[in-house]
C-alpha cells in the first residue's frame, strides 16, 4: 500500500498568517493526490483534486501543488473558519489511502 | 442538490453482522462509482472500498475484504455495506461518498453524514 505521511501533525497559526501543510507519498504518484478538510464533528469535504486542480465553491485562499512524492496545500491568509483537520488521499493505486492529516489550530 | 444519507448503524455485539445503507438523491446514481470510507473515534480517515456504476468492479481495503461487502441497489438509488465478524476494531463513524470518474474513480466529491457503528457486549 501507498503511505500518505503528513506533516506537521499540529499547526498552531494566528488568522491572517500563509501556511503550508505537506504530505509526503511512499513512492511516486505522479498527481493523483486529492486534499479534503474535516471541521469538527463534520463529514470531510473536498478542496483540491489531483494536486493542484480547484473545486468549485472552495475559496482561492486554498491552493495545493506538487508532483511525484511530495504536494502541498497551502492557504493563504488564514481564517477562522480553517482551524480544521486536513487530510491528503491518494488515488494512484489500489487501495486507495489517506494521509493521517494535519490539525490546524489556533495560536 | 447532492445528498447522501447513511442509515442502518448502532450498537453491536461482538461477532455479529451489521448492513449499512446509504440513500443517494440529486443525482443520477447510476452514473457514479460510489465508495465507503470510516473513522474510528479520534482517528483518521480510512478507505474501506468502492463500486461501479454497474456492480461489476468492486475493491476493498485488503485488510477489510473478508469481512465487509459493499454491493448497491441502482433502482433503489442505495449504496449498502455488509459487515460480518465485528470487533471493537470496527468501532467508527461510517460516511458514504460519491466518487466521480469514468473508468476509475478518484476522489470523493460528496460526502454523506455518517453514521456511527458501536462494537461492545
Amino acid at each position: 500500500d501507498i503511505v500518505l505521511t503528513q506533516s506537521p501533525a499540529t499547526l498552531s497559526v494566528t488568522p491572517g498568517e500563509s501556511v503550508s501543510l505537506s504530505c509526503r507519498a511512499s513512492q511516486g504518484i505522479s498527481t493523483s493526490i486529492h486534499w479534503y478538510q474535516q471541521k469538527s464533528n463534520e463529514s470531510p469535504r473536498l478542496l483540491i483534486k489531483f494536486a493542484s486542480q480547484s473545486i468549485s465553491g472552495i475559496p482561492s485562499r486554498f491552493s495545493g501543488s506538487g508532483s511525484g512524492t511530495d504536494f502541498t496545500l497551502s492557504i493563504n491568509r488564514v481564517e477562522s473558519e480553517d482551524f480544521s483537520v486536513y487530510y491528503c488521499q491518494q488515488s494512484y493505486s489500489l487501495p486507495n489511502t489517506f494521509g493521517a492529516g494535519t490539525k490546524l489550530e489556533l495560536k | 442538490e447532492v445528498k447522501l444519507v447513511e442509515s442502518g448503524g448502532g450498537l453491536v455485539q461482538p461477532g455479529r453482522s451489521l448492513k449499512l445503507s446509504c440513500a443517494a438523491s440529486g443525482f443520477n446514481f447510476n452514473d457514479y462509482w460510489m465508495g465507503w470510507v470510516r473513522q474510528a473515534p479520534g482517528k483518521g480517515l480510512e478507505w474501506i472500498g468502492e463500486i461501479n456504476k454497474d456492480s461489476s468492479t468492486i475493491n476493498y481495503t485488503p485488510s477489510l475484504k473478508d469481512k465487509f461487502t459493499i454491493s448497491r441497489d441502482n433502482a433503489q438509488n442505495t449504496l449498502y455495506l455488509q459487515m460480518s465478524k465485528l470487533g471493537s476494531e470496527d468501532t467508527a463513524i461510517y460516511y458514504c461518498a460519491r466518487a466521480p470518474g469514468l473508468r476509475v474513480p478518484y476522489y470523493f466529491d460528496y460526502w454523506g453524514q455518517g453514521v456511527m457503528v458501536t462494537v461492545s457486549s
